[in-house]
């Protein structure tokens, strides 16, 4: 599968705990997103790295969210001290914008958090 | 707000007929929309794009039409099968340096056999 990859696909933690979700990304893709979804509504965007480079970070990503992507390649996204709000569908997606500067993003699976 | 909405949450159709799911968007600075499908349990996967110096582009059963003057777009499915019962989501990417796509709250599509 060249796809997209994200694990775990689904998480269950206690409230206060920390997680961290990994993606990997299309292999030649460079750009790569993280978007949280809550049941019934859109994905909503947390932030995006260029290569190895946090380009841009959403309001909704408070300072217990961390996101790394130390070799360009896969991402990580840590939560600390998570809430019951945190639980949502964590999706990541990967693009290569290239000289036609559409920016079309290619998604995975999804991590599904539910914090207790 | 500036946000991408879409005007019914939910769709049904008789298998074999034509679907047309709707979008609206405010932000005239957009100039790049994506149609995903989104299956339960799973992250939207794409289904066709259009820039906005485009006003209709097909693919294989879909089509999608951008009318910038209203801000619409649409997204037009032929001979809807089983296959396409999912949720149906436009999201709008407002250029220059911002990377991320903007989504709409999506239309659930029912196909009755």
């Amino acid at each position: 599968d060249t796809g997209v990859s994200q694990d775990p696909r689904h998480k269950i933690t206690k409230r206060g705990q920390n997680v961290t979700f990994r993606c990997d990304p299309i292999s030649e893709h460079n750009r790569l997103y993280w978007y949280r979804q809550t049941l019934g509504q859109g994905p909503e965007f947390l932030t995006y790295f260029q290569n190895e480079a946090q380009l841009e970070k959403s309001r909704l990503l408070s300072d217990r969210f961390s996101a790394e992507r130390p070799k360009g390649s896969f991402s990580t996204l840590e939560i600390q001290r998570t809430e019951q709000g945190d639980s949502a569908m964590y999706l990541c997606a990967s693009s290569f914008p290239g000289l036609a500067r559409t920016d079309t993003q290619y998604f995975g699976p999804g991590t599904r958090l539910t914090v207790l | 707000g500036e946000s991408v909405g879409l005007h019914l949450p939910t769709l049904s159709v008789q298998e074999g007929d034509n679907s047309i799911i709707n979008c609206a968007y405010s932000n005239s600075a957009s100039d790049y929309f994506i149609w995903y499908k989104q299956e339960s349990g799973k992250g939207p996967q794409f289904i066709i794009d259009i820039r906005s110096n485009m006003d209709k582009r097909q693919g294989q059963r879909v089509t999608v039409l951008l009318n910038k003057t209203v801000k619409h777009l649409s997204l037009q499915i032929a001979a809807t099968q089983p296959g396409d019962s999912a949720v149906y989501f436009c999201a709008e990417n407002r250029g220059g340096s911002q990377g991320n796509l903007i989504f709409g709250k999506g239309t659930k599509l029912s196909v009755k056999p």
